[in-house]
């Protein structure tokens, strides 16, 4: 059983769509990570939220925290080719040093 | 600035083998951690190192074992190895703060 899900697992797209992508848990994360890997690399940290209906943006990202602060959603404006790769979200808490990774959503973004 | 280093970067082993996995994380950073990457259960947290002492575990087996050296340079052993070994292993170091920076992984095929 997965602690974080996300929704959807895999997406194609046309290059200039706006996509969401989703990450779902019944538990209550101190903080929550956004990270993407391209392949043959590692994941590489695109933000961290930590208060419940925060709400930051990265260019054409934008990233929110449910008030809950059990889920939270990726979504991209005009998606691009470089945006192609595996988006992951991780939740963590403030009394540990470990992270739990979600299933992961696999974008394509068709040129 | 360098990044996290992971070496041997692809590593081919017949089962009950053992490997041992290299991490250099990068200059300052005290904190590593290792990961399994697989397509099936994602991205899953193995343990993670603080000054040499493991700090945080996750659930594998016995198998699987880590260190940390005085230089804050990791290694993790896999011993008897199975099948269902084969992944991308994945290093992260990590100053104070929770950005977690990833290593290109060592993928290991065991047959």
């Amino acid at each position: 059983t997965q602690l974080l899900e996300q929704s959807p697992q895999f997406l194609s797209i046309q290059e200039g769509e706006n996509l969401t992508v989703y990450c779902n848990s019944s538990s209550v994360f101190s903080s929550l990570q956004w990270y993407r890997q391209e392949p043959g690399e590692g994941p590489v940290l695109l933000v961290t939220v930590v208060t419940g209906g925060e709400v930051k943006k990265l260019k054409r990202l934008t990233f929110q925290f449910g008030d809950a602060r059990k889920d939270s959603s990726l979504h991209i404006t005009a998606a691009q080719p470089g945006d192609t790769g595996l988006y992951l979200c991780a939740g963590g808490w403030n009394t540990g040093n470990q992270f739990y990774f979600g299933t992961g959503t696999s974008l394509t973004v068709i040129p | 600035k360098a990044g996290v280093t992971q070496t041997p970067r692809y590593l081919i082993k017949t089962r009950g083998q053992q490997v041992t996995l290299s991490c250099s994380p990068i200059s300052g950073h005290r904190s590593v951690s290792w990961y399994q990457q697989t397509p099936g259960q994602g991205l899953q947290f193995l343990f993670e190192y603080f000054s040499e002492t493991q700090r945080n575990k996750g659930n594998f087996p016995g198998r699987f074992s880590g260190r940390q050296f005085s230089n804050s340079r990791s290694e993790m052993n896999v011993s008897t190895l199975e099948l269902g070994d084969s992944a991308l292993y994945l290093c992260a170091s990590r100053p104070v703060s929770d950005e977690q920076f990833f290593g290109p992984g060592t993928r290991l095929t065991v047959l």
